[in-house]
């Protein structure tokens, strides 16, 4: 599975834009990039998925340059409840099956 | 739909011992991840079950182990507990199938405590 390269953490205030990116420059031709969203003890939230260009959905949107390299995760006008652990994965989910490499993840701080 | 459940939410074991945690998927899907998650190493895969067999396995030792029923159901195992087994362990469901995007869906976890 390509190995995901994203910041340690993040700082915010509510009502602002965030964009948390990561780099996956071995990303494979089959692999999507999908994102998930983790609070303290409780399990991963998917986020959103994407294999090229944009996607959005109603809590985020997702921008994949065409070279697939990278990928942004973009959250308009965060709250205080956005705070949490953000993880960007890369695999081939079409495959049937796949584990999910989780790399250390984003912890993004919103402050009011 | 009824999400991933996980039982126990928490528990605290002694070194040592056994602890068997339980994992229903949602209605419909077939497999079934198992992950450990601490602090310092993060979330790790442990394995995959999928119709009652297992299918990849994560880089832990023997005294981690897991079976699948026939209800999709699933438990894992940990024997000869050590305190680094503290952690939270998540189980995380899908389809399992050719196609299935986004796939996974986790439970909340149990909690497990070594002392």
């Amino acid at each position: 599975l390509a190995k995901t390269t994203q910041p340690i953490s993040m700082d915010s205030y509510e009502g602002q834009e965030v964009n948390i990116t990561c780099s996956h420059n071995n990303i494979a031709t089959n692999d999507y990039i999908t994102w998930y969203q983790q609070f303290p003890s409780q399990g991963p939230r998917f986020i959103i998925q994407g294999y090229k260009t944009k996607v959005t959905n109603e809590v985020a949107s997702l921008f994949i340059p065409a070279d697939r390299k990278s990928s942004t995760l973009s959250l308009p006008r965060v709250s205080l409840s956005d705070t949490a652990v953000y993880y960007c994965l890369v695999g081939d989910v079409d495959s049937g099956y796949s584990t999910l490499t989780f790399g250390k993840g984003t912890m993004l701080l919103v402050s009011p | 739909k009824a999400g991933v459940t996980q039982t126990p939410r928490y528990l605290i074991k002694t070194r040592g011992q056994q602890v068997t945690l339980s994992c229903s998927p949602i209605s419909g899907h077939r497999s079934v991840s198992w992950y450990q998650q601490t602090p310092g190493q993060g979330l790790q895969f442990l394995f995959e079950y999928f119709s009652e067999t297992q299918r990849n396995k994560g880089n832990f030792p023997g005294r981690f182990s897991g079976r699948q029923f026939s209800n999709s159901r699933s438990e894992m195992n940990v024997s000869t507990l050590e305190l680094g087994d503290s952690a939270l362990y998540l189980c995380a469901s899908s389809l399992g199938r050719q196609g299935d995007r986004p796939g996974y869906t986790f439970g909340s976890g149990t909690r497990l405590t070594v002392v």
